[in-house]
């Protein structure tokens, strides 16, 4: 149990375009999403918490309108990368916490890797 | 574009030696400890937690010591194996901020058989 899961876990896209990934909770339901991303040889770095049905909540420096977080349900959250530009390409993380479980736990998805020409 | 910053440290053992992996964490208000191990192109899979009334907690094979003194946190893999070559990362949480995830650099692990 505990499955969560990222669509695309690869997409490749030009400069300028944006682009949707997927997190999705499979056999659970999340309270709470969070996104991540990590560059090459680097660690995760947070960017925002999503909870169902409310704004995100970002980090310092993260730029909210180029990072568009919906969550819309309890199974699904979205990070949209508006007017992707070359230094946007990198590996993005979510995690979910599940309901029921101490507000500790989080299970992470597999990645999405995003490469902007 | 790849953004410059720290490499990750990396350690090599043969295996079936003991591996220590250490990790210094910044916020003395954090309560919650996990140590996930990350491979190449996929998402952190957790290993060992530890609250911070604790100072020390044994899995199979793993051992996470914390020093709140000094907020140091270590993770042990005894016998070490093949497959355990990969990314570690700690990461500490507090329960009054929202249970934010900050990981620490991260250490690289090669076993050598």
């Amino acid at each position: 149990g505990a499955v969560v899961s990222q669509h695309p876990s690869w997409v490749i896209c030009k400069s300028g375009t944006s682009v949707k990934i997927e997190c999705r909770s499979l056999d659970f339901q999340a309270t709470t999403m969070f996104w991540y991303r990590q560059f090459p040889k680097q660690s995760l770095m947070l960017m925002a918490t999503s909870n169902e049905g409310s704004k995100a909540t970002y980090e310092q420096g993260v730029e909210k309108d180029k990072f568009l977080i919906n969550h819309a349900s309890l199974t699904l959250s979205t990070l949209t990368v508006t007017s992707a530009h070359p230094e946007d390409s990198s590996f993005y993380i979510c995690s979910a916490s599940r309901i029921g479980r101490g507000p500790d736990t989080q299970y992470f998805g597999p990645g999405t890797r995003l490469t902007v020409l | 574009g790849e953004s410059v910053g720290l490499h990750l440290p990396t350690l090599s053992v043969q295996e079936g030696d003991n591996s220590i992996i250490n990790c210094a964490y910044s916020n003395s208000a954090s309560d919650y400890f996990i140590w996930y191990k990350q491979e190449s192109g996929k998402g952190p899979q957790f290993i060992i937690d530890i609250r911070s009334n604790m100072d020390k907690r044994q899995g199979q094979r793993v051992t996470v010591l914390l020093n709140k003194t000094v907020k140091h946190l270590s993770l042990q893999i005894a016998a070490t194996q093949p497959g355990d070559s990969a990314v570690y990362f700690c990461a500490e949480t507090s329960s009054n901020t929202g249970n934010q995830f900050y990981f620490g650099t991260g250490t690289s692990l090669t076993v050598i058989p």
